[in-house]
């Protein structure tokens, strides 16, 4: 069985500040780990994958296959960065992704000006 | 706009009746989900459809409820003899082979059920 656990319902800080959202899997596999984001009135939409290693509108995140955790960083946030943010896996065999995912029940990320 | 279209994108129904759902995904994706999300949880997987054929389907998805992606474009999700357990948003995602397996959603329908 998957599953993701983000452990922060609310998370607030003030614009400038370092923000870390948590994120834990258990997956018996090799885990595809993704970041979604939910602004407000919009769709769910990719932030970023782990396996792209990209940094995404300052984003980063690490999977930690010792801790098995995926937690999203960023060092300096911003307003328009008050989101919904939800941690998503998907599972991943002999080179294919099954594809359908596995999301944690998210975290809804405040930035205070 | 070519993304991913849902609807409609609000249901209010009673009790007992049938609704039916309708997903356009973007053209060239031949991979389709469905999911659902309830309030305060994150989306939960319900099935998912590779062109027309339905390979997958959770646990939660009742035998009131039935997927149908008959040519492999549109999708419909129908629950039939709703419940109110059954209020929801859900979603609809899609995926082409070559996207790096980024999942596009779309808007999502509401359901109420009174």
């Amino acid at each position: 069985a998957q599953r993701v656990t983000q452990p922060e319902k609310l998370l607030s800080v003030f614009k400038g500040a370092p923000v870390e959202l948590k994120c834990n899997y258990s997956y018996s596999g090799s885990p595809e780990l993704f970041w979604y984001v939910q602004y407000s009135r919009q769709r769910l939409q990719l932030l970023l994958r782990h396996i792209s290693r990209e940094s995404i509108k300052g984003f980063t995140a690490d999977l930690n296959k010792g801790e098995t955790s995926f937690h999203l960083k960023k060092p300096f946030a911003q307003e328009e960065d008050s989101a919904m943010y939800y941690c998503a896996l998907s599972g991943h065999a002999g080179g294919t992704s099954y594809g359908k995912l596995t999301f944690g029940q998210g975290t809804i990320l405040t930035v205070h000006p | 706009d070519t993304g991913v279209s849902q609807n409609p994108r609000h249901k209010i129904t009673k009790r007992g009746q049938n609704v039916t759902f309708r997903c356009d995904p973007i053209s060239e994706h031949n991979r389709l989900y469905w999911y659902r999300q309830t309030l305060g949880q994150g989306p939960e997987f319900l099935t998912y459809f590779q062109n027309e054929a339905q390979l997958e389907k959770s646990r939660l998805l009742s035998d009131r409820f039935s997927a149908e992606r008959p040519k492999g474009s549109f999708s419909t999700l129908e629950i039939q003899r709703t419940e109110q357990g059954d209020s929801a948003m859900y979603l609809c995602a899609s995926i082409g082979t070559d996207s790096n397996y980024e999942q596009y959603f779309g808007p999502g329908t509401r359901l109420t059920v009174t």
